[in-house]
């Protein structure tokens, strides 16, 4: 089983859908996990990270299920903007991280 | 804001040839990171780096591989003697506390062995 797994997609959505994935990890004793959003061609930035209880910011959700191993990450309100590879980082200790394959979302007009 | 710096942006070599990636961390970081993405393909963890020392590597950081960090600023990756499928986008990051903040990331160098 793969350490980190990712619905690939893609999510085609129109403009104002709301959009939602997962990401399941297999490491019951992952530490820490964010969402890195990676553009064509450019590094991965930072999205948000993922707490315990959930979080928000502004438009994105996201949510830790540790008895299921999975986080997840939703999108509200969807721009064009929005449209990129999403890719769930899981960390395991303070040297490494995982990360996803990516889910590929586009938001059209 | 300060970014984490990468050159050259594109590497063209021959098979064979040694390839120096540099990278300058953003300048309160402690810990180091070189990941690579193969075209089409997931982000790969290569190595770790703190305290002037590998914290920890992948299997694909190999003995072609090895990372440096020869003054207070740069933060090089060697790979001695390159093969075609060594052609990936090569980044380098930094972080603050290690893993569980966030990781910066350069804008990445595009290898291309011939």
């Amino acid at each position: 089983r793969k350490e980190v797994e990712q619905d690939p997609g893609p999510f085609n959505v129109p403009e104002g859908a709301t959009v939602a994935f997962n990401c399941t990890y297999s490491n019951s004793a992952s530490q820490s996990f964010f969402w890195y959003r990676q553009d064509c061609r450019k590094e991965p930035k930072l999205l948000m990270s993922v707490y315990s209880s959930g979080n928000e910011d502004g438009r994105f959700t996201a949510q830790l299920n540790r008895a299921s191993q999975y986080i997840s990450l939703l999108i509200r309100d969807s721009k064009l903007s929005d449209s990129a590879t999403y890719l769930c980082v899981v960390i395991f200790n303070d040297y490494k991280l995982s990360f996803g394959a990516g889910t590929t979302v586009t938001v059209r007009a | 804001e300060p970014e984490v710096t990468q050159t050259p942006s594109h590497q063209v070599t021959q098979m064979g040839q040694e390839v120096i990636l540099r990278c300058v961390p953003i300048s309160n970081h402690l810990y180091f990171y070189w990941y690579r993405q193969i075209l089409g393909q997931k982000v790969e963890f290569l190595v770790s780096f703190y305290n002037n020392e590998i914290s920890e590597k992948s299997e694909i950081f190999d003995d072609q591989f090895s990372v440096e960090r020869p003054d207070g600023s740069n933060f090089t990756l060697k790979i001695r003697s390159t093969k075609l499928e060594d052609s990936a986008m090569y980044f380098c990051a930094s972080s603050v506390k290690g893993a569980n903040s966030p990781l910066h990331f350069g804008n990445g160098t595009r290898l291309t062995v011939t």
